[in-house]
C-alpha cells in the first residue's frame, strides 16, 4: 500500500496571504488528523477529519481550518498567514474506527511565513 | 489535560550498545494508548512501539521495548544493540482509548549513536 501522501512538500507565503494543504491518506483509511511542529512548541494537534466530519479539534485560531473530500483525501487552510505559522505540517491517517488503530503520518509540508 | 514530559532533550550512547529514553505522563484516564515515535532527519515520523494500558507485558518489537509503569504514569523506551540507523528525535505520546485520534506528544529527545 502507498503511505501517506502530503503535498506540496515546501511551501514559502508572505504574511496576509492564505494558503492550503493537501493530505492524502493511506488507501482504506478513513480518518486524518493534522498536527503543527515547531521548534517552540513542539507537535500540536490542530483537528482530525473522518468520514467527511471533524471529530476532534485542537486549540487554534479560527484561520486555520480544514475540510475532507468523500475519498478521504482532506486539506488544510490558513488564512492572513502570520510569521508564527511558518512549521512543518504532519498529517497522519488511520482506519479511525478503533482504538487499537494508529496513526501513520506523511512526510509533511514545510511552510515559511516571510 | 493530559500532559507528556520527555526531561532528556539529548541522549547519546555508543553503536551496540543499550539506552534507555524516559517519559512521563499525566492523566486521570484509566484506559489510553502511548506510543514511541521516531523522528529521523528526514521529519517522516515513524510508529516504534505502542503499549495498551489495560496490558500489563511490556510491549516489544525487535530491539526496542519498553518498562510501562501504570501506577507511576512512567513509559520508557529501551533500545538495545544500538545502530547509526536509530539516531533520530524520538518522541513520546499519549492517545485516549476512546472515539479520539488526538496524540498529545512530549518534547521529544535528541538520540545521538557514537560509532
Amino acid at each position: 500500500k502507498a503511505g501517506v501522501t502530503q503535498t506540496p512538500r515546501y511551501l514559502i507565503k508572505t504574511r496576509g496571504q492564505q494558503v492550503t494543504l493537501s493530505c492524502s491518506p493511506i488507501s482504506g483509511h478513513r480518518s486524518v488528523s493534522w498536527y503543527q511542529q515547531t521548534p517552540g512548541q513542539g507537535l500540536q494537534f490542530l483537528f482530525e477529519y473522518f468520514s467527511e466530519t471533524q471529530r476532534n479539534k485542537g486549540n487554534f485560531p479560527g484561520r486555520f481550518s480544514g475540510r475532507q473530500f468523500s475519498n478521504s483525501r482532506s486539506e488544510m487552510n490558513v488564512s492572513t498567514l502570520e510569521l508564527g505559522d511558518s512549521a512543518l505540517y504532519l498529517c497522519a491517517s488511520s482506519a479511525g474506527q478503533g482504538a487499537h488503530e494508529t496513526q501513520y503520518f506523511g512526510p509533511g509540508t514545510r511552510l515559511l511565513v516571510l | 489535560a493530559q500532559t507528556v514530559t520527555q526531561s532528556q532533550p539529548e541522549m547519546s550512547v555508543q553503536e551496540a550498545e543499550t539506552v534507555t529514553l524516559s517519559c512521563t505522563y499525566d492523566t486521570s484516564e484509566s484506559d489510553y494508548y502511548l506510543f514511541w515515535y521516531k523522528q529521523p532527519p528526514s521529519r517522516q515520523m515513524i510508529l516504534v512501539i505502542r503499549q495498551e494500558a489495560y496490558k500489563q507485558q511490556n510491549a516489544t518489537e525487535n530491539r526496542f521495548s519498553v518498562n510501562f509503569q501504570k501506577a507511576a504514569k512512567s513509559f520508557s523506551l529501551k533500545i538495545s544493540d544500538s545502530q547509526l540507523g536509530d539516531a533520530a528525535m524520538y518522541f513520546c505520546a499519549y492517545r485516549l482509548n476512546f472515539g479520539n485520534e488526538k496524540l498529545t506528544f512530549g518534547t521529544g529527545t535528541r538520540l545521538t549513536i557514537i560509532p
